[in-house]
């Protein structure tokens, strides 16, 4: 089974509105976080936001919000407000444990921002 | 430079040969990743390092790969042999060690095996 699935591989959003990234995880560990990096096109992956397995309030950081539906195993990304600059890959990761090491990755969704 | 660094930034070789790829990571992360982004995919964990701890190896995908780390400073990774499904993007990442969860990845370098 896939640790990390992203089942939109490409999504188009008007300039202006919000759009919604979908993730969904699959672990048994209680104690895990979960990431969304930005890869526009030169190659380099952005750090967005992070989510605690333990934390209560959803993470938002500026125009990004990440809804957590733990029961669901679901970690959306939500941007709000798209900019032309949006357009690129997102990654949903995960990392397992306690501890930090590696990140698990999804295949990612290319997201297109129109005028 | 305040960010990850990465060199080369591209790689073009023979199938055969060996190269080296390496990585700066940001002064003062103790803790340094390699992951492989094959065309159109998602990224692959290869190896771990933080502090003077043994690396975590288990991404690596055969034992042509190696990577080395000097103290809390340069990493290099080295394939040996390169086979054209090594072909990929290679990323490094760093972090801090009291926020190992965050990780700041350099712009990659581009294995080309011909």
């Amino acid at each position: 089974a896939q640790k990390i699935t992203q089942t939109q591989p490409g999504m188009f959003v008007q300039e202006k509105e919000a759009v919604t990234l979908d993730c969904t995880y699959d672990t048994s560990d209680q104690s895990y976080g979960l990431f969304w990096y930005k890869q526009p096109s030169s190659g380099e992956m952005i750090f967005l936001i992070y989510q605690g397995s333990y934390d209560e309030q959803n993470a938002t950081e500026g125009r990004y919000s990440l809804n957590f539906q733990k029961a669901r195993k679901s970690a959306n990304l939500v941007i709000s407000a798209s900019q032309l600059g949006d357009s690129a890959m997102y990654f949903c990761a995960m990392r397992e444990g306690g501890t930090a090491s590696k990140l698990t990755f999804g295949t990612g969704t290319r997201l297109q921002v129109t005028l | 430079g305040a960010g990850v660094s990465q060199s080369p930034s591209n790689k073009v070789t023979e199938k055969g040969k060996d190269v080296e790829l390496r990585c700066d990571p940001i002064s003062g992360h103790t803790a340094l990743y390699w992951y492989r982004q094959r065309l159109g995919q998602g990224l692959e964990f290869l190896i771990y390092f933080q502090g003077n701890s043994a690396p975590d190896k288990s991404g690596l995908p055969s034992d042509r790969f190696s990577a080395e780390r000097t103290g809390e400073s340069v990493s290099t990774l080295t394939i040996q042999r390169t086979q054209q499904e090594d072909s990929a993007v290679y990323l490094c990442a760093s972090s801090l060690a009291y926020r190992l969860a965050e990780q700041y990845f350099g712009p990659g370098t581009r294995l080309t095996v011909t």
